[in-house]
């Protein structure tokens, strides 16, 4: 059982390059979400889809545009880097409640892709 | 949306007991209270939730008061391996949105020798 799988898991770009991060995931969820964490932060949501054909901005969505290819995958895409993108990148999604009594949602991380912009 | 108060660091010993609490003051009637660890270089990682009253897995302890403004993660018997970033979330619930999943900094806790 994999889980939610990222890649790639580092990569180095330089400004005004362009690159796709790509996560999948196994679990049948249906909401999945693309956070950004910096050094001593916490995470902060970029962008997220709750469901195949649906995506959201987050807390902090310029810059990226991302892609809900089918229900699996989710991709997010920076056009054109830049230094203040470098950071981890981690994609989850979320096991989803089915009723009032069955507790809260629950997210499940990937391992994060390390992305530095020179 | 709920907003979490967090301690930003604590440390311990090996085989002590620790707990971390979380303020949530303006926490909503159908809001869960969620406990995420992450490990450096890793994601973060469900560890318990609850919603009122105490709670207890293989892994931890989560206390709840009746006014569920606040919350308790209890770690029995620390190890070095406890060694992480731990979040408190509140929100989460049965038709709540998506927006509510907001982390904080976290606290950091480190275990010594």
């Amino acid at each position: 059982n994999a889980g939610v799988t990222q890649t790639p898991k580092f990569q180095v770009l330089k400004t005004g390059q362009s690159m796709t991060l790509q996560c999948a995931q196994d679990m049948n969820h249906n909401s999945m979400y693309w956070y950004r964490q910096d050094p001593g932060m916490g995470l902060r949501l970029i962008y997220y889809s709750a469901s195949e054909g649906t995506t959201d901005k987050g807390e902090v969505p310029n810059g990226y545009n991302v892609s809900r290819l089918n229900k699996r995958e989710f991709s997010l895409r920076l056009e054109s880097a830049a230094p203040s993108q470098t950071s981890v990148y981690f994609c989850a999604s979320m096991r989803e409640v089915e009723g009032a009594s069955s507790g809260a949602n629950v997210l499940t991380f990937g391992a994060g892709s390390r992305l530095t912009v020179l | 949306l709920a907003k979490t108060t967090q301690p930003i660091s604590m440390d311990s010993y090996e085989g002590q007991e620790v707990n971390i609490t979380c303020s949530h003051n303006n926490i909503a009637t159908n809001d869960y209270i969620t406990w995420y660890q992450q490990f450096p270089s890793q994601g973060p990682r469900f560890i318990i939730q609850g919603y009122k009253t105490k709670v207890t897995n293989e892994v931890a302890s989560l206390f709840i008061p009746a006014d569920r403004k606040s919350s308790t993660l209890s770690l029995p018997r620390v190890s070095l391996s406890d060694t992480a970033v731990y979040y408190c979330l509140v929100g989460g619930g049965w038709n709540s949105g998506y927006s509510t999943l907001t982390f904080g900094k976290g606290t950091m806790l480190l275990v010594s020798p």
